[in-house]
């Protein structure tokens, strides 16, 4: 059961480059996340998706974007990346609401910017 | 808004130890109330959940009551197993039009069982 898969699980860039992380997952879920997560910040929502071509923005949304032009795939794209980006990126995705359904997470992706 | 505290880690136990994570939640509605588990090296997943005020959230030994008074979701558990090592997210999300969508997390608390 591949669940949900990310891609790349590292990457290091240097600053004002860009990179897409790509989201996968096999479950038929409407909803997708893209969340960061920083020591001692516990985890932060960027964008989500409630279902195909539909995007919404999250906590943190600023110098990200996000499109999912399939219903499986959810991808987070930094157009110019800065070293504040330094983070580990979990893709997540749910049947329903977070009020009543379950996420289910990626092992997450590294990213570094230098 | 909508936030949760959990009590700072790492927190270091010996096996067999009894274990209490302290969550508490500020929320502009009704939560859905959360704990969450992330093993080394791998993505969260679900421990357990409550819906509603009273209710209990158990699995793999760990439990967690609402209480809607103390605004409160503490994670315990009797016996602490080394296996048990991980970080413990509690989360909570809403229903309301907007942050019904989204899960708030707490910052986690780090769990080391020592054998």
């Amino acid at each position: 059961n591949a669940g949900v898969t990310q891609t790349p699980k590292f990457r290091v860039l240097k600053t004002g480059q860009s990179m897409t992380l790509l989201c996968a997952q096999d479950m038929n879920h409407e909803y997708m996340y893209w969340y960061r997560q920083d020591p001692g910040m516990g985890l932060r929502l960027i964008h989500y998706s409630v279902g195909e071509g539909t995007t919404a923005k999250g906590e943190v949304p600023d110098g990200y974007n996000v499109s999912r032009l399939k219903k499986q795939n959810f991808l987070l794209g930094l157009e110019s990346a800065a070293p504040s980006q330094t983070s580990v990126y979990f893709c997540a995705s749910s049947a329903t609401s977070p009020t009543t359904g379950e996420l289910f997470f990626g092992e997450g992706s590294r990213l570094t910017v230098l | 808004g909508n936030s949760v505290t959990q009590m700072e880690g790492p927190v270091t136990l010996s096996e067999e130890a009894f274990l209490t994570i302290n969550c508490t939640y500020t929320a502009t509605g009704y939560p859905s109330l959360f704990w969450y588990v992330q093993y080394p090296g791998e993505g969260l997943q679900l421990l357990l959940k409550a819906t509603k005020a009273d209710d209990k959230g158990s699995n793999k030994g760990f439990e967690a009551t609402y209480r809607k008074e103390t605004t409160s979701f503490h994670l315990e558990k009797g016996s602490v197993q080394v296996s048990d090592s991980a970080v413990y997210f509690c989360a909570l999300s809403v229903r309301s039009s907007g942050s019904a969508r989204q899960l708030t997390f707490g910052s986690g608390t780090q769990l080391t069982g020592l054998p």
